[in-house]
C-alpha cells in the first residue's frame, strides 16, 4: 500500500539557517510527489511537485526538493529560512491515477518553528 | 481568481447531532475532494467527485457520512449522527480534472464534537 513517512514531527531552526525536511514514500510505480505548506487557520498551499524529468524541483518561496528513487525520498530544502516560513509542511504521494484522477496520500506533517 | 470557499469555518456540536459542511470550488474545476484532517495527522481523502459523479469514496464512513455535488459545482458533506472521533478539520479541494492538475485547498471547517 502507498504511504508517506515524515520522520520529524517538529523542527526548530534559527532565522537565516538552512532547512531540510525529510520525506520517505512507499509506492510501487513511479510516484507523483508533492510538498504542501499549511499556515495556522489556512488551507494547504502547494510548494512544489515532481512528476518526471529533472529530479531537482524548484518551488515557490525559495523551496526546492530532490527526488531520489534509490532512497525513496523527496526531501524539501531551503538555503535560508525566514520567520514567515514557520508553518506545518506536508509531503504527499499521488496515487490512484487510473482514469486520470489524482488521489493524494499525505504524511503526518512536520511542524517548523523559526527562532529570530 | 477566487479560491475554494468553505463554510462554516467553525462548528461545535454534541455527539449524536447532525452537521453539514458546504464547499464552493474554483470556477470551472471539474474535480472536487473532501479530506478529513485529525489533529496531528495529515489530511485523509474521504470522497472525490468528477463533475457530479463519485470517483472514490472508499474511505468514507457511509453509515454516518454522506456527500453530494449537485449540478457538478457546489458540494455538501454531512455527518449524521456525529461521534467524538469525528472532531477534525474538514478540507475541501478542487482541481481542473486531469491527474496531474494541482489540487487547491479551501481554509477548512473545524468541527468539535462534545
Amino acid at each position: 500500500a502507498q504511504s508517506v513517512t515524515q520522520p520529524d514531527i517538529h523542527i526548530t531552526v534559527s532565522e537565516g539557517a538552512s532547512l531540510e525536511l525529510r520525506c520517505n514514500y512507499s509506492y510501487g510505480a513511479t510516484p507523483y510527489l508533492f510538498w504542501y505548506v499549511q499556515s495556522p487557520g489556512q488551507g494547504l498551499q502547494l510548494l512544489l511537485k515532481y512528476f518526471s524529468g529533472d529530479t531537482l524541483v524548484q518551488g515557490i518561496k525559495g523551496f526546492e526538493a530532490e527526488f531520489k528513487r534509490s532512497q525513496s525520498s523527496f526531501n524539501l530544502r531551503k538555503p535560508s529560512v525566514h520567520w514567515s516560513d514557520a508553518a506545518e509542511y506536508f509531503c504527499a504521494v499521488g496515487a490512484g491515477f487510473s482514469g486520470g484522477y489524482n488521489k493524494l496520500i499525505f504524511g503526518a506533517g512536520t511542524r517548523l518553528a523559526v527562532h529570530p | 481568481e477566487a479560491g475554494v470557499a468553505q463554510s462554516p469555518r467553525y462548528k461545535i456540536i454534541e455527539k449524536r447531532q447532525s452537521v453539514a459542511f458546504w464547499c464552493n470550488p474554483i470556477s470551472g474545476h471539474a474535480t472536487l475532494y473532501w479530506y478529513q484532517q485529525i489533529l496531528g495527522q495529515g489530511p485523509k481523502l474521504l470522497i472525490q467527485f468528477q463533475n457530479n459523479g463519485v470517483v472514490d469514496d472508499s474511505q468514507l464512513p457511509k453509515d454516518r457520512f454522506s456527500a453530494e455535488r449537485l449540478k457538478g459545482v457546489d458540494s455538501t458533506l454531512k455527518i449524521q449522527p456525529a461521534k467524538l472521533e469525528d472532531s477534525a478539520v474538514y478540507l475541501c479541494a478542487s482541481s481542473e480534472g486531469q491527474a496531474t492538475d494541482t489540487q487547491y485547498f479551501g481554509p477548512g471547517t473545524r468541527l468539535t464534537v462534545l
